[in-house]
């Protein structure tokens, strides 16, 4: 149980153009939602935390205008990247959890590519 | 000095090894413990949780933690090439679930067959 996926895998696309990356809890109902963001050999650095039906909560340095998250529902949390540029360019991650008692699981990522 | 510290190897081990995976931390008040697994180019994927000091053993591995140390492990008997793999520690204060995670760098495995 406790399966997270994320759409798309990967993405491809020009400089300027905004890009939104879905997760979903397939098997369980989310009451928190993180947004993680991993450079090549590094671990993941923690963009924002969201909970069904508020605002999230981004990290500091992260800008909440160029990286929109909305979670409508318990299963669903969704990521914008506004007017993307290649230095938007990374690896984005979401991960869920089930209950407080209950670690996060996450999703298999999304490879962006900004040219 | 980071809040979790772990040796980002690489670290190459023959098949049927046993493999030492391990963390430091600073904050004393960190009781919860995580190890994640991840492929190259997947997200992470839980192995093992624990609360508190203690001993945890789930098939192959086996999660430690010395609260009295600031020190966790992870050991994997009879390891496998499939094996080979990044391994995070992550750990939080106050619970499992809704608390950000403070992760280790990872260490990067590699089993030889």
């Amino acid at each position: 149980g406790a399966v997270v996926s994320q759409h798309p895998s990967r993405v491809i696309c020009k400089s300027g153009t905004s890009v939104k990356i879905e997760c979903r809890s397939l098997d369980f109902q989310a009451t928190t939602m993180f947004w993680y963001r991993q450079f090549p050999k590094q671990s993941l650095m923690l963009m924002a935390t969201s909970n069904e039906g508020s605002k999230a909560t981004y990290e500091q340095g992260v800008e909440k205008d160029k990286f929109l998250i909305n979670h409508a529902s318990l299963t669903l949390s969704t990521l914008t990247v506004t007017s993307a540029h290649p230095e938007d360019s990374s690896f984005y991650i979401c991960s869920g959890v089930r209950t407080y008692d209950q670690p996060q699981h996450f999703g298999d990522g999304t490879r962006l590519s900004i040219l | 000095q980071k809040e979790v510290e772990q040796d980002p190897g690489p670290l190459s081990v023959p098949e049927g090894a046993i493999v030492s995976l391990n963390c430091t931390y600073s904050n004393s008040a960190f009781q919860y413990f995580m190890w994640y697994r991840q492929y190259s180019r997947k997200g992470p994927e839980l192995l093992m949780y624990t609360y508190s000091s203690g001993n945890k053993e789930d098939g192959r591995f086996t999660a430690q933690v010395d609260k009295s140390s600031k020190y966790i492990s992870l050991f994997i008997r009879d390891s496998q090439p499939s094996d080979s793999a990044t391994y995070l520690c992550a750990m939080t204060a106050t619970n499992f679930g809704n608390e950000k995670l403070t992760f280790g760098t990872g260490t990067r495995l590699t089993i030889i067959p």
